[in-house]
């Protein structure tokens, strides 16, 4: 699988959007970008995940750049509850069915 | 639909003790994956098993092992447990595990102890 790289942390004011950046340079043309979290001691929780078209669902908004080296997730109004541990996975196709979870971004949620 | 359960959600052992765990996947999905997550080392791929068979396996060595059932449950064993197999042991299932748009669904998780 192609590697990510994220921040280790970042913070972000309650009510504010939470932008959460991923860079994955040595993406190719047929691997999917996959955005989880993992809530302290929980099992990671499926956000939301795209190949090249912006995508949107009721959680979150994937926005991936034209060249597909670097993704943006954004949480349009973070709440406390969204504080957790972000994992931006890329996955190959066809190459059995694991994810690679890297070491993710912590979000910390401020009142 | 209910989402996948994992049974016990928390267990202590000792060394040399071997342990169970078990998976129930979602309704539906014939794929099981587990993972084992430690703060040393992150969430890392154990294996996948799909129609009763292991069809992919992660750098564990042998002590760890698992089955499927028809019904699609897993189990996954550990033997003769040692302090670093201390985890949060993590299953998760998708349907058919053969497309990579296909996403996994995460259970909850066992936290093994091993003292």
């Amino acid at each position: 699988d192609a590697k990510t790289t994220q921040p280790p942390s970042m913070d972000c004011a309650e009510g504010r959007a939470a932008n959460l950046p991923c860079n994955h340079s040595t993406i190719s043309g047929n691997e999917y970008v996959y955005w989880y979290r993992q809530i302290h001691s929980q099992g990671p929780q499926y956000i939301i995940h795209g190949l090249k078209n912006n995508e949107t669902n009721e959680m979150a908004s994937l926005i991936i750049t034209e060249d597909r080296k670097s993704s943006t997730l954004i949480l349009p109004h973070a709440t406390l509850r969204d504080t957790a541990v972000y994992y931006c996975i890329v996955r190959v196709r066809n190459t059995g069915n694991q994810f690679y979870f890297g070491t993710g971004t912590s979000l910390t949620v401020i009142p | 639909k209910a989402g996948v359960t994992q049974t016990p959600r928390y267990l202590i052992k000792t060394r040399g003790q071997q342990v169970t765990l078990s998976c129930s996947p979602i309704s539906g999905h014939r794929s099981v994956s587990w993972y084992q997550q430690t703060p040393g080392q992150g969430l890392q791929f154990l294996f996948e098993y799909f129609s009763e068979t292991q069809r992919n396996k992660g750098n564990f060595p042998g002590r760890f092992s698992g089955r499927q059932f028809s019904n699609s449950r897993s189990e996954m064993n550990v033997s003769t447990l040692e302090l670093g197999d201390s985890a949060l042991y993590l299953c998760a299932s998708s349907l058919e595990g053969r497309l990579v748009e296909e996403t996994q669904y995460f259970g909850p998780g066992t936290r093994l102890l091993v003292l």
